[in-house]
């Protein structure tokens, strides 16, 4: 099985522009997670779909974030406006079903801001 | 509060030798969820091993052991006989087991590792 993809895996944007990542979980996995990675706040989790619903945007920056699972081979995070402190990596992890199971990371996108 | 934290920010040791990595958390669950992950130098983080919290046996995969002392709640990571492709940034995370819980994971700082010939 591939792993979890993640694409672009570089993105540059400037400010005020809008920067769009795409991840596609496992094959088989119901459990999509999206985390934010800084040097500053290390990874930090911003969001989860389960079976494509969203569950959990606890801790999505409440304005110009936002997530999608439109279906269950793929997952969308758009920030719009982008700001410089919006640079880091963004990964994305799956999850086979249970809270039980173990989530496994893609490779990251890594966007900066200018 | 849920918290995971990893006071060593780094460790160089001579290949062949153990290490071990430590690890504290915060819940208020009595049931949950530990992990390490390593994150290698291109970024790519890769889960390692897990400890059930219910689980007195530690856990144990290749040459990576946990030595879980769950009244002080501490999670240790042991890596035997290290090798210079262990030299990565190791990151020590909790998911709590609640009602409605999403199973999101808390993480550490994470502890860079370095294997020296």
């Amino acid at each position: 099985n591939a792993g979890v993809i993640q694409t672009p895996r570089h993105k540059v944007t400037g400010k005020g522009q809008e920067a769009t990542l795409w991840c596609e979980p496992i094959s088989g996995h119901s459990a999509v997670f999206w985390y934010r990675q800084t040097i500053v706040q290390g990874l930090e989790f911003l969001t989860y779909f389960r079976n494509q619903a969203p569950i959990d945007d606890s801790g999505m920056p409440k304005e110009r974030f936002s997530a999608q699972m439109p279906n269950q081979s793929h997952s969308t995070l758009k920030i719009q406006s982008t700001q410089p402190q919006d640079s880091a990596v963004y990964l994305c992890a799956s999850r086979h079903r249970g809270n039980q199971d173990t989530q496994y990371f893609g490779p990251g996108t890594r966007l900066l801001v200018l | 509060a849920q918290k995971v934290t990893q006071t060593q920010t780094s460790i160089s040791v001579v290949e062949k030798t153990t290490v071990t990595m430590d690890c504290v958390y915060e819940t208020r669950d009595s049931s949950y969820f530990l992990f390490w992950y390593k994150q290698t130098a291109s970024g790519e983080i890769v889960f390692l091993i897990r400890q059930d919290s219910y689980k007195k046996e530690n856990a144990t995969v290749g040459h990576y052991s946990l030595n879980f002392q769950k009244p002080k709640s501490s999670i240790g990571l042991i890596i035997t006989a290290t090798q210079i492709e262990d030299s990565a940034v190791y990151f020590c995370a909790m998911r709590e087991v609640i009602t409605g819980n999403t199973g999101k994971l808390i993480f550490g700082l994470g502890t860079t590792l370095q294997v020296q010939p």
